[in-house]
């Protein structure tokens, strides 16, 4: 099994609205990570996992919440959004070879529409 | 500062004709580079990767790429190419060790295959 799996494909959620996008790989990677890409543009960072635990938050506003409930699933929970925040969330893992991270691995994205 | 750089944001070609997408980077140490393709609606696939060793590294679907380091270069080649690559391309560089495992991406390079 070498693929990342994200659920849902398309989400669409009004700004009060909780909602939560999941992520499963079972490569064994143990280095996960949230990406945010807006249409046209590189993927930009937003949280990474390593060994379970949140390595790297790029300043993300608090109303996205990154879970790691496993080596294997990544969640990002989603309350309050705006509609800017609607984009393609990518999730991706990398194998991790004695601290020396590997290319990551992409999923194909949940698609978001905030209204 | 750390950075990359695709010269070319939008390329046109024939089918079966030749294909090259430029990427220049800036960085400190020894780069860590990679091509991702992206379909549209699509995640991102990695194309190929440069670690260290041979200068030439091949990838999937025919896909090639140079490191010149006195060029700070790593140009993206196809000597035919097909209607079906047709997508965005994203050059990254990152170190992939310690902590800081964030790839710097270029903005992009888009490619429309002409019949």
């Amino acid at each position: 099994d070498t693929e990342v799996t994200q659920t849902p494909k398309h989400l669409v959620m009004g700004m009060t609205n909780k909602k939560s996008l999941k992520c499963e790989q079972h490569m064994g990677h143990r280095a996960m990570y949230w990406y945010k890409q807006k249409a046209k543009k590189p993927p930009e960072l937003m949280f990474v996992y390593s060994y379970e635990k949140l390595s790297i938050n790029e300043s993300v506003p608090s109303r996205f919440s990154p879970e790691c409930p496993n080596s294997s699933l990544l969640n990002l929970h989603l309350h309050a959004l705006q509609p800017e925040d609607s984009a393609l969330y990518l999730c991706a893992s990398s194998q991790v070879d004695m601290g020396f991270v590997r290319d990551p691995y992409f999923g194909p994205g949940t698609r978001l529409l905030v209204l | 500062a750390q950075s990359v750089t695709q010269p070319d944001i939008h390329i046109t070609v024939s089918e079966g004709a030749s294909l090259e997408l430029r990427c220049n980077y800036s960085y400190g140490a020894t780069p860590y580079l990679f091509w991702y393709v992206q379909s549209p609606g699509q995640g991102l696939q990695l194309l190929l990767k440069y670690f260290s060793g041979d200068t030439l590294v091949q990838g999937i679907k025919g896909f090639e790429a140079e490191f010149k380091r006195s060029q700070s270069s790593f140009n993206l080649r196809k000597p035919s190419v097909h209607w079906s690559d047709a997508a965005e391309y994203f050059c990254a560089v990152g170190p992939l060790t310690g902590n800081n495992r964030k790839l710097i991406w270029g903005l992009g390079t888009s490619l429309a295959v002409n019949p």
